[in-house]
């Protein structure tokens, strides 16, 4: 168990609609990553939270949007869903937010169906 | 961006060595990671190496490193079955992790 938690476990939805996907950081970690994971474009980073605010963005696409609370828990919405956005989305934390020894824990991910 | 290179498939025998390899793109990274991925779950870190190092061993786990040639490879000593999972291996251009596909491991008995 990393210590990252991810809710929901599985979400079913239909195309054109909007999802929320929530993570809960390790305890202490100031710093929240999510990455999507699908078959063709394998692992990709999508933004970076750290201590409530953006610190890096990857390939995330427009639709798609984060944001980190004063708990450090954060949400990943993702809104006009496409067939393409059906992936496992992950959430990862750690300590530092800088380019050091930077351990990310995985949180166990939310696999998102888009139909 | 560029892409961290890995071979997608490796098949060995149980108690046989694997070794996974991997290109990366970013010379400036400081640690290079192995993450193991189990069906169903999330990414665990195996391993690490700091990039002014060639070899970093931890138990069964060998990692070599030829900055050179941007190369990096995973040894795993006396495979056994429970090491079937996918192997990515991860540069840190910046903030975050930029992934290889990803190499499935496959061990049989």
């Amino acid at each position: 168990d990393s210590g990252v938690t991810q809710t929901p476990k599985h979400l079913i939805t239909a195309t054109g609609q909007r999802v929320t996907l929530r993570c809960s950081p390790r305890s202490g970690d100031l710093s929240v990553y999510w990455y999507q994971q699908s078959l063709d474009q394998g692992l990709q980073f999508l933004i970076q939270y750290y201590n409530g605010e953006e610190r890096a963005k990857g390939n995330i696409l427009e639709r798609f949007s984060a944001q980190q609370f004063p708990d450090l828990h954060s949400e990943l919405n993702l809104s006009s869903l496409e067939l393409g956005d059906s992936a496992l989305y992950f959430c990862a934390s750690s300590g530092s937010g800088a380019g050091q020894y930077n351990e990310q824990f995985f949180g166990p991910g939310t696999r998102l169906t888009v139909l | 961006g560029e892409d961290v290179e890995q071979s997608l498939f490796l098949s060995v025998r149980e108690g046989d060595s694997s070794v996974i390899n991997c290109t990366y793109t970013d010379s400036s990274s400081t640690y290079l990671y192995w993450y193991k991925q189990e069906p169903g779950a999330g990414l665990q870190l195996l391993t690490y190496i700091f990039s002014n190092m060639d070899m970093k061993q931890d138990q069964r786990l060998t990692v070599l490193l030829n900055k050179k040639d941007k190369h990096l490879s995973l040894r795993i000593a006396d495979t056994q079955t429970g090491d079937s999972a996918i192997y990515f291996c991860a540069e840190t251009p910046g903030y975050a992790l930029n992934f290889g596909k990803g190499t499935s491991l496959l061990v049989t008995p």
